[in-house]
């Protein structure tokens, strides 16, 4: 499967803890994105990567999330002290640089369940 | 704040027809519009992208209109199948200045598609 991959597909956690995910995209897209999106609404957009440098953040991005991407192939997105707001699907999505930038590929996501 | 929204939450239809899914934006600076379409368990799929230099572009059995006079953009899904089901986003990318683009997609409601057999 060559598609954008997210690991875990499924997380279960209690308020207070930490939660990482981990995105693979396609390979050779040097643009990666995370959203989040809630039940019934579309996706919101988190964070924009271009290789390793993270170019834009959204407001939504609390201090207690943090993504990165070292070597510019996957990337982790954590959630520190989770709150029971934090309970949505995690989406991550990537673009090749010969595409149109809205063109992206999304992966299957992290569904998160903060009890 | 600018957004992108839906006029019809879902959408009902029998096998063979054609569907017709509506959305409108506000943001004028968005220079391409893209509709997605997410199953149940699933990201979303691409289907289909529009520029704002285009007003029509069709695709195999899918056809996107837009009206930058109204701030309209349409879906067309002819002769619609039971795998059609699914909901339907439509998706918008601001241009920043100097032209470039981040992919900040700025997602729409969606609406339910159900196809009867």
């Amino acid at each position: 499967d060559t598609g954008v991959s997210q690991d875990p597909r499924h997380k279960i956690t209690k308020r207070g803890q930490n939660v990482t995910f981990r995105c693979d995209p396609i390979s050779e897209h040097n643009r990666l994105y995370w959203y989040r999106q809630t039940l019934g609404q579309g996706p919101e957009f988190l964070t924009y990567f271009q290789n390793e440098a993270q170019l834009e953040k959204s407001r939504l991005l609390s201090d207690r999330f943090s993504a990165e991407r070292p070597k510019g192939s996957f990337s982790t997105l954590e959630i520190q002290r989770t709150e029971q707001g934090d309970s949505a699907m995690y989406l991550c999505a990537s673009s090749s640089p010969g595409q149109q930038t809205g063109t992206q590929y999304f992966g299957p996501g992290t569904r998160l369940l903060v009890l | 704040g600018e957004s992108v929204g839906l006029h019809l939450p879902t959408l009902s239809v029998q096998e063979g027809d054609n569907s017709i899914i509506n959305c409108a934006y506000s943001n004028s600076a968005s220079d391409y519009f893209i509709w997605y379409k997410q199953e149940s368990g699933k990201g979303p799929q691409f289907i289909i992208d529009i520029r704002s230099n285009m007003d029509k572009r069709q695709g195999q059995r899918v056809t996107v209109l837009l009206n930058k006079t109204v701030k309209h953009l349409s879906l067309q899904i002819a002769a619609t199948q039971p795998g059609d089901s699914a909901v339907y986003f439509c998706a918008e990318n601001p241009s920043r200045a100097g032209g470039t683009s981040y992919g900040k997609l700025t997602f729409g409601q969606g609406t339910i598609l159900t196809v009867h057999p």
